[in-house]
């Protein structure tokens, strides 16, 4: 069945280290997100991309990175410049452009990542 | 910029009862989509519903429905005949532009709903 594998389920990071956060997706979705989430919180958009080797940054961009070599691939990094990197993070992806699509976003199961 | 806003962080509603969860949004866009998304403690999202900018009715699956007021920017869902397993937080999203915009879902805060026996 398609859909979006996210790993690991928790991850757990000392102060000062990279941790990268797998996303794969085998749905032929263009289109690829990842989503910062707080508790009690909504999902606030890290870093989008429509197309391989390109992504732009969202809303909260600072402290992380990403990649997109492979269309079915979006790897987050979390870097030592973000402060507070405790959270939930999901990935989604898309149909690109939605056009006037409904069923065009489907999240993973999300990675909850602590800093020890 | 674009927005969304929740204003009810919590809501309590009896079982076989109907809840209206409130949603308003801000674009200057004129095509845009809203979506609703139900997030149980397991962390999935699920999606539930979805209404376009240019629809002229208001969207409907199942149990849900979705209370649209284009002049008002508001979409509010309404639950009919709530079940325990209802309870979960949900959250109204908005994507801007059906053909620019990167295609990005933007949030609201979210409205955690408890549905009693």
């Amino acid at each position: 069945d398609g859909g979006i594998t996210q790993s690991p389920k928790y991850l757990f990071r000392k102060e000062g280290q990279n941790v990268t956060l797998s996303c794969e997706q085998n749905l032929n979705h263009d289109a690829m997100y990842w989503y910062r989430q707080d508790p009690g919180q909504g999902l606030r958009l890290i870093y989008y991309s429509q197309i391989v080797n390109d992504f732009q940054k969202g809303d909260i961009a600072e402290g992380y990175s990403v990649s997109r070599e492979k269309k079915e691939s979006f790897p987050l990094t979390v870097t030592s410049a973000q402060k507070n990197p405790t959270a939930f993070y999901l990935c989604a992806s898309s149909v690109y452009p939605p056009g006037h699509t409904i069923y065009g976003y489907t999240f993973g199961s999300g990675t909850r990542l602590t800093v020890v | 910029a674009q927005k969304i806003t929740q204003t009810q962080p919590g809501m309590f509603v009896q079982e076989k009862e109907a809840v209206t969860l409130d949603c308003t949004y801000d674009t200057s866009d004129q095509s845009y989509g809203l979506f609703w998304y139900k997030q149980p403690s397991s962390g999935e999202m699920i999606f539930l519903i979805y209404q376009g900018s240019y629809d002229e009715q208001n969207a409907t699956e199942g149990r849900y429905s979705l209370n649209f007021q284009k002049a008002r920017k508001s979409a509010n869902l309404v639950i009919s005949a709530s079940q325990l397993g209802d309870s979960a937080m949900y959250f109204c999203a908005m994507r801007e532009g059906f053909y620019n915009q990167g295609g990005k879902l933007i949030f609201g805060q979210g409205t955690e709903l408890s549905v009693k026996p």
